[in-house]
């Protein structure tokens, strides 16, 4: 089993709040990726790194953003949490890119 | 990466073998077909990845004729626990900037 661990795992906050979602991965991955998805729907990508000071934007377009000091560690922020930032958010590590271990997911709801 | 269609969703019995197809038309010649697993509240997991012809491991088998232009993923004998959302990708795995796009995923349902 791969392992990749996600703290908190579910988070409860009012609207303005900083916070930062925590990802880890022992298996020395250069690739880590963040994925936002919503109860029932589509997974979608919104940021990844292929390496220690490297962040990219995915697909989806968020008001989050990450930073990757050390290989192992990839958190991600939200300055303001607003309602619209509920969601789960997954975060996965990966050697080749293709085949990608996921953490357990944070549940976040912004009141 | 290559777009992927697969069926939105479908239900079986418990005991039942349950294949679920993805097409794949335009699936280019470095290209990998590659399923994942997610049940719910819980992050996808990685279940099998083929090129050709037929791959078999514990958990599924993976057939894909000779065209490339589907895949079948089998599950064999499936029970309550199986019920989870699986999606089809195809992609290069060699591409070291590969990215993974899941689309919506088959929702399969197993019912006592």
């Amino acid at each position: 089993e791969a392992d990749i661990y996600q703290t908190p795992r579910y988070l409860v906050i009012g609207t303005g709040k900083k916070i930062t979602l925590e990802c880890s991965q022992t298996m020395g991955h250069d690739k880590m990726y963040w994925y936002q998805q919503d109860p029932g729907m589509e997974l979608h990508l919104i940021h990844y790194s292929y390496g220690v000071n490297s962040t990219e934007k995915g697909d989806l377009s968020s008001e989050s953003t990450v930073s990757r000091i050390r290989t192992e560690h990839f958190p991600l922020t939200l300055e303001s949490a607003r309602p619209s930032h509920t969601s789960q958010y997954l975060c996965a590590s990966s050697e080749s890119g293709y085949e990608q271990y996921f953490g357990p997911g944070t549940r976040l709801t912004v009141t | 990466l290559a777009k992927t269609t697969q069926p939105i969703s479908m239900d079986s019995y418990e005991g039942q073998e349950v294949n679920i197809t993805c097409s794949h038309n335009n699936i280019a010649t470095n290209d990998y077909i590659t399923w994942y697993q997610q049940f719910p509240s819980q992050g996808p997991r990685f279940i099998i990845q083929g090129y050709k012809t037929k791959v078999t491991n514990e958990v599924a088998s993976l057939f894909i004729p000779a065209d490339r232009k589907s895949s079948t993923l089998s599950l064999p004998r499936v029970s309550l626990s199986d019920t989870a959302v699986y999606y089809c990708l195809v992609g290069d795995r060699n591409n070291a900037g590969n990215m993974l796009t899941f689309g919506g995923g088959t929702r399969l349902m197993v019912k006592p």
